[in-house]
């Protein structure tokens, strides 16, 4: 299995409301990244987990709040966005931090 | 610090090279290639790790000049599915990736 799985892949949500994104990978990899896309523009790295522990945390906004329950699974918590957050927001995982990435599908957020 | 690429764009009929290069102000310790079609997730190509370092597979390849801090991604004998936007990334500072702002190719028949 190579593949990394994000829920939901839409999402459309009003600036008072809490959601999460979810993202699984069962290849055993030790780093996880939350990667934010807006149109037309490259990914710009959020977070990074490694070995469960949250290594990098680019200076984001902390109305974004990750999350790493298990060494599958990643979470992305929002609470209170803004309409400038909405984007593609991509989940990545590699067997150790900066080698290949294998990216998921990606949710498309919607802040409204 | 983003890495340069260019160009941004390259239109090419279906069998025809081409190049796409990326740049840095700061020392390079590893270039990573990778693709994303309209829609989809990015897909890694390949990453170089020294300087001197070539790499590829079907017809794609890349070298990377440590010395010129630049590295060079080619296409050879393009095909319709190469399509799509080329992002190189380049390590700035451990484990942070840092992608140029693409280079977007389109191969018409």
């Amino acid at each position: 299995d190579t593949e990394v799985t994000q829920t939901p892949k839409h999402l459309v949500m009003g600036m008072t409301n809490k959601k999460s994104l979810k993202c699984e990978q069962h290849m055993g990899h030790r780093a996880m990244y939350w990667y934010k896309q807006k149109a037309k523009k490259p990914p710009e790295l959020m977070f990074v987990y490694s070995y469960e522990k949250l290594s990098i945390n680019e200076s984001v906004p902390s109305r974004f709040s990750p999350e790493c329950p298990n060494s599958s699974l990643l979470n992305l918590h929002l609470h209170a966005l803004q309409p400038e957050d909405s984007a593609l927001y991509l989940c990545a995982s590699s067997p150790t931090a900066f080698y290949e990435a294998f990216f998921g599908q990606g949710t498309r957020l919607t802040v409204v | 610090q983003q890495p340069v690429q260019s160009p941004q764009a390259v239109i090419l009929r279906e069998g025809e090279d081409a190049v796409i290069n990326c740049s840095s102000s700061k020392a390079l310790y590893s270039v990573h290639w990778y693709r994303q079609k309209h829609g989809e997730a990015p897909v890694f190509l390949m990453i170089l790790l020294k300087g001197g370092e070539q790499k590829g597979h079907d017809k794609i390849s890349a070298s990377f000049n440590e010395k010129k801090q630049q590295s060079s991604l080619y296409l050879t004998a393009s095909q319709l599915s190469y399509s799509g936007t080329y992002f190189c990334g380049t390590e700035k500072g451990a484990q942070k990736l840092v992608f140029g702002q693409g280079t977007r190719l389109t191969i018409n028949p």
